[in-house]
C-alpha cells in the first residue's frame, strides 16, 4: 500500500519569500511522485512529476521538487512566492506499475496563502 | 498537455433525481479514466476506475449501484449519480492518462437540494 503525508494543512509566506511545501511518502516499490495545484472551483493541474529519472525535478511556474529516497520525501519549493501562487497543493504517489494507468493516492493538501 | 473536459461544470438537482456527468478526453484516447470525489477543503478520494468496454472497478465503500459508470468509447466516460441525496453533494473530478501522467478535468460541482 502507498500513502502520502503532507505536513501543514496551511502555509503562509510573504510575497517574494521562499515557498516550501512538505510531502513524505510511503511505498513498498519505487514510487512515482506528483505535485498538483488546484485553484478554487477548478480541477487539478500538474506542476511536476518524478518517475525515477533525475531526482531534482523542475516544473511549471518556477516550482521544483527533490526526491530524497533516504528521507522518503518529495518537498515542493519555489524561491520567490508570487501572489498568483495562492492555491491548494496536493502531493500524490503511484507505483507506476502500469505506466500511468495505476491509481493515484493523494495527500490531504496544503493551502498556500501569500501575504502581500 | 492533454485536455480533459467535463460537462456540466455545475448542476443543481432535487433529491431523488439522477444526474449524469460526462468526462471526455479531447485530444487523445483513453482506455482508462478515473473518477474522484472531493468534499470541501478535503483531498480527492478515488471512487472508481472506468474501463472502456468493460465494467468499472469501484473502490471499497463506493456503491456501484448508486454511482453508475459507463465507458462506451475511447473518449467518453460517464458517471451517473442515481437517486441523488443531499449527502451526494460534492465536487466530482475525472482524470485520464495519455501516457505516464494523469490529467484532470475541471470538475463538476453537484448540489442536491
Amino acid at each position: 500500500a502507498q500513502s502520502v503525508t503532507q505536513l501543514g494543512s496551511h502555509v503562509s509566506v510573504s510575497e517574494g519569500a521562499l515557498v516550501l511545501l512538505r510531502c513524505n511518502y510511503s511505498s513498498s516499490v519505487p514510487p512515482y511522485l506528483f505535485w498538483y495545484v488546484q485553484y478554487p472551483n477548478q480541477g487539478l493541474q500538474l506542476l511536476l512529476k518524478y518517475t525515477s529519472a533525475a531526482t531534482l525535478v523542475k516544473g511549471i511556474n518556477g516550482f521544483e521538487a527533490e526526491f530524497k529516497k533516504s528521507e522518503t520525501s518529495f518537498h515542493l519549493t519555489k524561491p520567490s512566492a508570487h501572489m498568483s501562487d495562492a492555491a491548494e497543493y496536493f502531493c500524490a504517489v503511484s507505483d507506476g506499475a502500469n505506466f500511468g494507468n495505476e491509481k493515484l493516492t493523494f495527500g490531504t493538501g496544503t493551502r498556500l496563502t501569500i501575504i502581500p | 498537455g492533454a485536455v480533459v473536459s467535463q460537462h456540466p461544470s455545475w448542476v443543481i438537482c432535487k433529491s431523488g433525481t439522477s444526474v449524469k456527468i460526462e468526462c471526455r478526453s479531447l485530444d487523445f484516447q483513453a482506455t482508462t479514466m478515473f473518477w474522484y470525489r472531493q468534499f470541501p477543503k478535503q483531498s480527492l478520494m478515488l471512487m472508481a476506475t472506468s474501463n472502456e468496454g468493460s465494467k468499472a472497478t469501484y473502490e471499497q465503500g463506493v456503491e456501484k449501484d448508486k454511482f453508475l459508470i459507463n465507458h462506451a468509447s475511447l473518449t467518453l466516460s460517464t458517471l451517473t449519480v442515481t437517486s441523488a441525496h443531499p449527502e451526494d453533494s460534492s465536487f466530482y473530478i475525472c482524470s485520464a492518462n495519455p501516457g505516464g501522467t494523469q490529467y484532470f478535468g475541471p470538475g463538476t460541482r453537484l448540489l442536491v437540494l
